[in-house]
């Protein structure tokens, strides 16, 4: 079974740029997360989707940062204008539907430099 | 809402020894504890989770945890510890939204 995919896994970027991230989760799993992880720090929910509908987007910063997720499979992470405290590894996780959905599939994540 | 307190961020062991990584979360409600592991450049893997049943839970690579409701925790243990161990581990909690949170993590440092 193919993992969560995500690309690029590195990019740098200046300042007031803005950048793109895509996730293609594991096939068949209905819920997609997007994280933010900052340097010394645990992950950090950024937005969850449940198909291709928002179920929580309260943490993002929707001033600069959207996220879609068309017909319910690949999803777009999207910052404009990037900040230099934006600089952080974006996580994207899936998971299934019912009791095992409790459990979170993560990609290997896209390194966000901002300089 | 649910929070996640990992009491250390370091800790430096020597290879075959064993190593205890603590983790306490409070929540209103019935929990879910999950404890990942992070690779240098990787992505989280799942160690082991609880979800219901037995309070100790064992996990892949030898590690295995055991769920104290009264005390609100979920320590990782492994008995003897390899080089390769050498990560960062993260302690998380769910409730009934499904949605993780994540401790600070700590970094865990095997010397020969």
């Amino acid at each position: 079974e193919a993992g969560v995919a995500q690309s690029p896994r590195y990019k740098i970027i200046e300042k007031r740029q803005s950048v793109a991230f895509w996730c293609n989760p594991i096939s068949g799993h209905a819920t997609l997360y997007w994280y933010q992880q900052i340097l010394g720090q645990g992950p950090k929910l950024l937005i969850q989707f449940q198909n291709n509908g928002v179920v929580d987007d309260s943490q993002l910063p929707k001033d600069r940062f959207s996220a879609e997720r068309l017909k319910g499979v690949d999803s777009t992470l999207k910052i404009q204008p990037a900040k230099l405290e934006d600089s952080a590894v974006y996580l994207c996780a899936s998971s299934p539907s019912g009791l095992a959905g409790r459990e979170q599939f993560f990609g290997p994540g896209t390194r966000l430099t901002v300089l | 809402a649910q929070s996640v307190t990992q009491l250390d961020s370091q800790v430096p062991v020597f290879e075959e020894a064993p190593v205890e990584l603590r983790c306490n979360y409070s929540s209103s409600v019935s929990v879910y504890l999950f404890w990942y592991v992070q690779y240098p450049n990787q992505g989280l893997q799942l160690l082991l989770k609880y979800l219901s049943g037995s309070t100790l839970v064992k996990g892949i690579n030898g590690f295995e945890a055991e769920f104290n409701k009264s005390q609100t925790s979920f320590h990782l243990r492994k008995p003897s510890v390899h080089i390769s161990d050498t990560a960062e581990y993260f302690c998380a909690v769910s409730a009934g939204d499904y949605k993780l949170s994540f401790g600070a993590g700590t970094t865990v440092t095997v010397r020969a």
